[in-house]
């Protein structure tokens, strides 16, 4: 089926670690986002990815850091430098066509840092 | 993406209609506006987006004012299932910069 996977659901972190967050789409969407949200409040936007090799930061960057090597694939490495990396970890892909702008979104990953 | 205004939260009965509001004065005229949802521990799921006139699909239905300063997305008989929040967005139709999300508004749905 198509559509798009993040692993793990739960993550559990020692402080001070960095962490990787793998997201994975079959949809051949060229843009892909990553967004964190924290209890009762919306999504907030950390980078996304129009394209393959290019990425652009987005609202709450720091701390944070991306690749998009291939298509199919936008990995989210927290890092030690995140100040409070406890959230939910949501990536999402969507179509680039002006008007088809579905936007589809993985099933998250519940990050603690402890 | 335009700024846009939702009630925090919003009570209704199963299987009757809701009528979720959407303030977005600010919205280019270029910008869709869409709507999404989401149930506890999930991410959000796409509901319904349109420019103009008024859309339909088997979620929702979409009704935007004349003067697309506002929309409202009607649920048309609620079920349990439909309780989640939801979240109204405008801007650009294409796949470039990120949709933006409110705090969208938290629909309970009693039986």
């Amino acid at each position: 089926d198509g559509g798009i996977t993040q692993s793990p659901k739960y993550l559990f972190r020692k402080e001070g670690q960095n962490v990787t967050l793998s997201c994975e789409q079959n949809l051949n969407h060229d843009a892909m986002y990553w967004y964190r949200q924290d209890p009762g409040q919306g999504l907030r936007l950390i980078y996304y990815s129009q394209i393959v090799n290019d990425f652009q930061k987005g609202d709450i960057a720091e701390g944070y850091s991306v690749s998009r090597e291939k298509k199919e694939s936008f990995p989210l490495t927290v890092t030690s430098a995140q100040k409070n990396p406890t959230a939910f970890y949501l990536c999402a892909s969507r179509g680039a066509i002006v008007g088809r702008a579905e936007a589809f979104f993985g099933q998250g990953t519940r990050l603690t840092v402890v | 993406d335009a700024k846009t205004t939702q009630p925090n939260s919003m009570e209704s009965n199963e299987e009757e209609p809701v009528h979720l509001p959407c303030n977005h004065s600010t919205i280019s005229g270029t910008d869709y506006i869409h709507w999404y949802r989401q149930l506890p521990s999930q991410g959000p799921e796409y509901v319904i987006h349109g420019l103009t006139s008024n859309v339909n699909n088997r979620m929702a239905s979409l009704a935007i004012a004349e003067d697309r300063k506002s929309s409202t997305l009607i649920l048309h008989r609620a079920t349990l299932r439909d309780a989640a929040v939801y979240y109204c967005i405008g801007g650009e139709g294409g796949g470039a910069d990120g949709l933006t999300f409110g705090k969208g508004t938290h629909l309970i749905i009693q039986p």
